[in-house]
């Protein structure tokens, strides 16, 4: 099974930040690499899938880039309603594994 | 609109058997692959099993391999999940999932399925 390996777990922000969380493959995804955002209590959302397609109706302050083994979520300027958790998934090979997931909190 | 809502879920004894629904309307769901992906409280998402358009192809996680089967009735817009000799780890939140472009673009909202003695 492919690992997918998030860092940091957890980050405390302020809102207007620049916020950047890593994702790192066990071996080339190429980039079957997916980004979620899951608040408390509801069901994941998908933000950006294929590493850099960012999807319908997610502001453009989200960003993905990255290919083969390492991958990058930005936010470029921290909103209230940004605080959440992110999970990045690869979808190259089954089982489609979530890295462990990295808390933004308000600092 | 899509949705996509689960049921079935609830308080049952280790070893026991359960069936989860997810009911999907708002797209043409015998074109979509369809995903169920799982989250024990406090823990992160941990994906269980998807399914092909058609039903033929099935592929499940190792944790539940043998013990869990994804299907579908395409007839009735329906995905399931029927899961045996469920223990403690299987405690979680389980969602359906719609794929699009090697990705879940839709999820349901979760069904709760607890294994407590």
């Amino acid at each position: 099974d492919i690992q997918m390996t998030q860092s940091p777990s957890s980050l405390s922000a302020s809102v207007g930040d620049r916020v950047t969380i890593t994702c790192r493959a066990s071996q080339s995804i190429s980039t079957y690499l997916n980004w979620y955002q899951q608040k408390a209590g509801t069901a994941p959302k998908l933000l950006i899938s294929a590493a850099s397609g960012l999807q319908s109706g997610v502001p453009s302050r989200f960003s993905g880039s990255g290919s083969g083994t390492d991958f990058t979520l930005t936010i470029s300027s921290l909103r209230p309603e940004d605080f959440a958790t992110y999970y990045c998934q690869q979808s190259y090979s089954p089982p489609w594994t979530f890295g462990q997931g990295t808390k933004v909190e308000v600092k | 609109e899509v949705q996509l809502v689960e049921s079935g879920g609830g308080l049952l004894q280790p070893g026991g058997s359960l069936r989860l629904s997810c009911s999907a309307s708002g797209f043409t769901f015998s074109s979509y692959w369809m995903h169920w992906v799982r989250q024990a409280p406090g823990k992160g998402l941990e994906w269980v099993s998807r399914i092909n358009s058609d039903g033929s192809s099935t592929y499940t996680a190792d944790p539940v391999k043998g013990r869990f089967t994804i299907s579908r009735d395409n007839t009735k817009n329906t995905l399931y999940l029927q899961m045996n000799s469920l223990g403690a780890d299987d405690t979680a939140v389980y969602y359906c999932g719609r794929n699009k472009a090697a990705a879940v673009d839709f999820w349901g909202q979760g069904t709760m399925v607890t294994v407590s003695s």
